[in-house]
């Protein structure tokens, strides 16, 4: 079973500073995904990565950025958090480029920008 | 850009009775995909549907896809309070390389 951990669940975090997500994934899968999950929004496109090293930016990349440095690990950087960057933050993976592919999604992490 | 309109947002039912949510694309879809996400809980992928017109079954779950690939549905019949939770619809439009999700059904089963 595929397995896509979020470092934390919740994370509270102050207007400016530069805030890391991590999301690591056990299965060899070249896709992963971040999204941000709002309510009446559904789940929005930051960026991805579908090799180490490569990224392409999603729907709504402003105020964030990207690392892929290792396979299994994909980061989310907040350069400078603002209170609109309060969200849930979704990581998913797939296994190989392609459409038509289920994602997995870790469990999220709440962030909270005071 | 890509926009994937899902209604209703929200829904009350009796148990028992039965529910759907439907999905609008603004462009060709070439999949439609189905989640769950449970309150509390992360998507769970249910399924995908790829043909024109397209019709699949899972137990009480049927899900439809348009014949013009820009719609889909989701009926669930005879509800449960195991039912509960978000349902997104997601897809993917010709020449793209990312899902795009729907804004999700909540659906709430009164027992």
């Amino acid at each position: 079973d595929v397995k896509v951990t979020q470092s934390s669940r919740y994370l509270v975090k102050r207007t400016g500073e530069k805030v890391f997500l991590e999301c690591v994934q056990d299965m060899d899968h070249e896709n992963m995904f971040w999204y941000r999950q709002d309510p009446g929004l559904g789940l929005r496109l930051i960026y991805f990565s579908y090799d180490v090293k490569m990224k392409e930016k999603g729907d709504i990349p402003e105020g964030y950025s990207v690392s892929r440095e290792k396979k299994e690990r994909f980061s989310l950087i907040l350069e400078s958090a603002s209170t609109n960057q309060t969200s849930m933050y979704l990581c998913a993976t797939t296994p190989y480029t392609g459409p038509n592919q289920p994602q997995h999604f870790g469990d999220g992490t709440r962030l909270s920008i005071l | 850009g890509q926009q994937v309109m899902q209604i209703p947002q929200y829904q009350h039912v009796q148990e028992g009775e039965d529910f759907t949510t439907y999905c609008n694309s603004s462009t060709t879809l070439s999949n439609i995909q189905w989640y769950k996400q449970r309150p509390g809980g992360h998507p769970v992928f249910l399924i995908q549907l790829v043909k024109s017109g397209e019709v699949k079954k899972q137990k009480r779950l049927t899900f439809q896809f348009g014949e013009a690939k820009k719609n889909s549905s989701l009926h669930i019949t005879a509800t449960q309070t195991t039912d509960v939770g978000t349902y997104f619809c997601a897809g993917i439009s010709v020449g793209r390389r990312a899902l795009t999700f729907g804004s999700g059904t909540r659906l709430q089963v009164q027992p």
